[in-house]
């Protein structure tokens, strides 16, 4: 079936630009991630949906990050106000029910800040 | 805190050799292990999970991983490296709660 999938796979923006990206989760998959893979350095989470709880969004950097996730499937992440240090891979991962379940992951959106 | 290394940043390793990844944690109770595996233009993938029992555990592609709890490791191994090996190789560990503290990866590069 259908794997993760995440669009844009590359986005180039001026400093100060609002940016979306979007996670496309497998299907029935209740828990949703979001990490930033900076160069050289391991996933840091940012962000977890599972079903209709309330998201934690205890590793989001900042306020200028948000997330949301509609109907229990897509996700967009959303950083606004964009600056160099948001330049990173963007990965998204589902699961069908928490960490201990395997995470998948999708190819990454590469977001480049000007 | 819990935390996550890999000490080694690359491993250049001969194809045909054998390979072993390290990886140490710092977690007060019995962690939940993984060891994930990202290739070039490739998505992360999971090779192999410990959860409990059996400390000697296999995975996909030929790899195995041991947890030691005397000495808070869960190296990966594989005792003969093919080419489409290389590849960065995360550790990563579960807490108690729904988040995964992950390693810096270790990148391995195959000599042919």
């Amino acid at each position: 079936g259908a794997g993760v999938s995440q669009s844009p796979s590359n986005k180039v923006t001026e400093k100060g630009k609002d940016v979306e990206l979007r996670c496309d989760p497998i299907s029935g998959h209740t828990a949703l991630y979001w990490y930033r893979q900076s160069l050289g350095q391991g996933l840091e989470f940012l962000i977890y949906f599972q079903g209709n709880s309330a998201p934690d969004k205890s590793g989001l950097p900042s306020d200028r990050f948000s997330a949301e996730r509609t109907g229990g499937s897509v996700s967009t992440l959303t950083i606004q106000r964009t600056q160099q240090e948001d330049s990173a891979v963007y990965l998204c991962a589902s699961s069908r029910n928490g960490f201990q379940e395997t995470q998948y992951f999708g190819p990454g959106t590469r977001l480049l800040v000007l | 805190a819990q935390s996550v290394t890999q000490p080694d940043i690359h491993i250049t390793v001969s194809e045909g050799a054998s390979l072993e990844l390290r990886c140490n944690y710092s977690y007060g109770a019995t962690p939940y292990l993984f060891w994930y595996v990202q290739s070039p233009g490739q998505g992360l993938q999971l090779l192999l999970k410990y959860f409990s029992g059996d400390t000697l555990v296999q995975g996909i592609k030929g790899f195995e991983a041991e947890f030691k709890r005397s000495q808070s490791s869960f190296n990966l191994r594989k005792p003969s490296v093919h080419w489409s090996d290389a590849a960065e190789y995360f550790c990563a560990v579960g807490a108690g709660n729904y988040q995964l503290i992950w390693g810096a990866g270790t990148k391995l590069i195959i000599k042919p």
